[in-house]
């Protein structure tokens, strides 16, 4: 049962738009959230993460905002740069455990 | 600083054949992890260890076994290669359970 959604395998996006990448998440015990980039052939680089008692944290031109009530988590890129594509992965973690549990994944093309 | 390689980064294996895949992180990190990844699937946890002597399962565990005898090594264990088990490894290792993960590059694994 997957616990991550990402519900948009793919996203294009015009350079120096917003790009929006959007992930769901079903158990209400997370408590922890990350996000991670990964280009072809590479392992996921950690982008961005937020804590839940947190609604936004701001790294640079990336944010990600966290809404409870919808078990709800959006990432945020603003101005898009075409070395931003790649596919972005979110993933949750509930205390007290130390498994991180990832979304399948959105292929964002930032297109020049 | 070389941070989390993994060998080899591609093989092919014949239903039934053993192999271990191999880890090692120069970070001195506590917690290491062997994920996998299928075809437009997010990464699934197989095992971790939280220390060496310590080891854990995590959400798909079963045809796997791990082992850590030092802080570097995680090396992880196939006994009896099955088609199923055709996917991209990636270790990856971290200071604490709710600190960013830091991935391999992945090991392409392929079961005829």
């Amino acid at each position: 049962d997957q616990q991550v959604k990402q519900n948009s395998p793919s996203l294009s996006v015009q350079e120096g738009r917003i790009s929006i990448l959007n992930c769901d998440y079903t158990n209400s015990m997370f408590d922890y959230f990350l996000w991670y980039k990964k280009y072809p052939a590479e392992g996921p680089t950690f982008l961005i993460s937020i804590s839940s008692i947190k609604d936004k944290n701001e790294d640079g031109r990336f944010t990600v905002f966290l809404n409870k009530s919808a078990k709800h988590l959006s990432l945020h890129i603003v101005p898009s740069q075409p070395g931003d594509s790649a596919v972005y992965f979110c993933a949750a973690s509930a205390l007290p455990g130390n498994q991180f549990y990832f979304g399948t994944g959105t292929s964002l093309t930032v297109i020049p | 600083n070389a941070g989390v390689t993994q060998t080899p980064k591609f093989r092919i294996l014949k239903i039934g054949q053993s192999m271990t895949l191999q880890c090692t992180q120069d970070m001195n990190h506590n917690y290491m992890y062997w994920y996998r990844q299928d075809p437009g699937m997010g990464l699934k946890l197989i095992y971790y260890s939280v220390g060496a002597g310590i080891t854990d399962k995590g959400e798909v565990p079963n045809g796997y076994n791990v082992s850590r005898s030092t802080t570097e090594d995680f090396p992880l264990r196939l006994e009896l290669a099955a088609p199923s088990q055709t996917s991209v490894y990636f270790c990856a290792s971290s200071r604490g359970g709710k600190e960013t993960q830091y991935f391999g590059p992945g090991t392409r694994l392929l079961v005829l």
